[in-house]
């Protein structure tokens, strides 16, 4: 069965840094989406983006996060200036289309721990 | 707001018991609702889900979840749980127009052998 893969599947990095995570959606899926989890709390949603732009973002999406799909395989997620706070787990997901009736398909996620 | 809420963050049962986890959803829309199941060390997988028609969804696994949209819930239920069904559960329903998910808090489930 085809998979959503992430890489790393750990970063570490100093505060202020950028980040960059990088997702491979399923080959035909045309709707990414990244998740976070921090620990001990439920999985939120950050973006969704179709047709190379992004359709919605929530709160949590602020200037210093950006989406891209730069080579039409890769999906990634850049955190400009990391903070403390930003220690999670970002899950992406794909769906492919048919509207709302479709599920959408998770990566193994990427821990990311800021020091 | 759309919201879900999962009762059970912890639950422990022996091999053989019958699960049921809770789930309610608050949302004013034709509702969307799934449960994903999480091994440890591995992805947020779908166990089933619920679009439209027949109320009680089966999905892998033994797993079953019944819509009962008078009481906005969508609890997850297994006869008989086995000790690889160890793993954390979150319900899920579609919020907005762009299909993202808005998940429950998550219920850690410990099956002892």
């Amino acid at each position: 069965e085809p998979e959503v893969t992430q890489t790393p599947s750990h970063q570490v990095t100093q505060m202020g840094q950028e980040v960059i995570l990088r997702c491979v959606p399923i080959s035909n899926h045309l709707y990414f989406y990244w998740y976070r989890q921090i620990l001990g709390q439920k999985v939120e949603f950050l973006v969704s983006f179709y047709n190379n732009e992004i359709s919605e973002k929530s709160e949590i999406f602020d200037d210093q996060f950006s989406v891209e799909r730069p080579d039409g395989s890769n999906f990634t997620l850049k955190i400009r200036s990391t903070k403390l706070e930003d220690s999670a787990m970002y899950f992406c997901a794909s769906m492919g289309t048919g509207g709302r009736n479709q599920p959408q398909h998770f990566g193994d996620g990427t821990r990311l721990s800021i020091l | 707001a759309q919201s879900v809420s999962q009762h059970n963050h912890h639950v422990i049962l022996s091999e053989a018991a019958s699960l049921e986890l809770g789930c309610n959803y608050s949302y004013g829309g034709t509702v969307n609702l799934f449960w994903y199941v999480q091994y440890p060390g591995q992805h947020l997988q779908l166990l089933l889900k619920y679009f439209s028609g027949d109320p009680l969804v089966k999905g892998i696994k033994g797993f079953e979840a019944e819509f009962i949209k008078s009481k906005f819930s969508f609890n997850l239920r297994k006869p008989s749980v086995q000790w690889s069904d160890t793993a954390e559960y979150f319900c899920a329903i579609y919020g907005g127009a762009t299909n993202k998910l808005i998940f429950g808090t998550g219920t850690l489930l410990a099956v002892q052998p």
